[in-house]
C-alpha cells in the first residue's frame, strides 16, 4: 500500500527558478527518505530525514519534516535542466516493518 | 552507478510465455528488493528478500515467484505472460543497518509483452 502522497503530481518551472514538493503520510515513522527518478532509469537516493529531525540539507536541496502534520518538503534551489526528473518520497516505519513505503512520485519539469 | 546490476535491460517476449530476471545486489547487501513500475506510474513493490529467506510480500500475483541464492543475487520469474505485465522491473538492494533501509536501485528490466 502507498503511504506517501506527493504533491503536485506535476511542476514545470523555469530554469533557476526553485521548485518545492510535497509529501503526505499517513502513520508515525522512523524515517521519511527522497528519491530521483530520470526517464526510465533507476533511482537515486536523495536524502533522509530522522522522525526526531525538522530540516536537512544536502547541496541545493533542502528537506523539511513536520511530524504534527505528517509532511514533508523538498525544495530544489537554482533549478536546472538536469534537474527534470520524477521525484518520490518513501517512508519507514515501525509499522511497515521497515519496509519502504512509497507515495506515487512528483514529475519535475525544468524548462531551459 | 549504484552498484546493483540488472540483466537483461530489455526483453521482448509474448503472451503466455516465461521469462527470468535476474538482480546482483551491491556487496556486502543482504537484502534484495523487486518492484514493478507500469508506465509513468509509481513503484509498486513485489517482495523482498533478506539473506536468503522471504522477508515482506507485496503486490506479487501467483504468476510471478522469486528466490534468493546463497551468493546473494536474485532472480524473478514471470510466467503466463500477459500484455498488462509489460513494465520496468527494479530490484533494489539494501544492508540492514539500524533501520535506515536506504535502497540502492538497479537500471532496471524494461519487459514487453506483446
Amino acid at each position: 500500500s502507498q503511504q506517501g502522497e506527493e504533491d503536485p503530481q506535476a511542476l514545470s518551472i523555469q530554469e533557476g527558478e526553485n521548485a518545492t514538493m510535497n509529501c503526505s503520510y499517513k502513520t508515525s515513522i522512523n524515517n521519511l527518505q527522497w528519491y530521483r527518478q530520470n526517464s526510465g532509469r533507476g533511482l537515486v537516493h536523495l536524502i533522509l530525514i530522522r522522525s526526531n529531525e525538522r530540516e536537512k540539507h544536502s547541496g541545493r536541496l533542502r528537506v523539511t519534516l513536520d511530524t504534527s502534520k505528517k509532511s514533508s518538503s523538498l525544495l530544489i534551489t537554482a533549478s536546472r535542466a538536469a534537474d527534470t526528473a520524477s521525484y518520490f518520497c518513501a517512508t519507514v516505519s515501525w509499522d511497515s516493518n521497515y519496509q519502504l513505503i512509497w507515495g506515487a512520485g512528483t514529475k519535475l519539469i525544468i524548462k531551459p | 552507478d549504484s552498484g546493483v546490476t540488472q540483466t537483461p535491460k530489455h526483453l521482448i517476449t509474448a503472451t503466455g510465455q516465461r521469462v527470468t530476471l535476474r538482480c546482483s545486489p551491491r556487496s556486502g547487501d543482504l537484502s534484495v528488493y523487486w518492484y514493478q513500475q507500469s508506465l509513468d506510474q509509481g513503484l509498486q513493490f513485489l517482495i523482498q528478500y533478506y539473506n536468503g529467506e522471504e522477508r515482506a510480500k507485496g503486490n506479487i500475483l501467483e504468476r510471478f515467484s522469486a528466490q534468493q541464492f546463497p551468493d546473494l543475487h536474485s532472480e524473478l520469474n514471470l510466467s503466463s505472460l500477459e500484455l498488462g505485465d509489460s513494465a520496468l522491473y527494479f530490484c533494489a538492494s539494501s544492508s540492514p543497518e539500524g533501520h535506515t533501509e536506504t535502497q540502492y536501485f538497479g537500471p532496471g528490466t524494461r519487459l514487453l509483452v506483446l
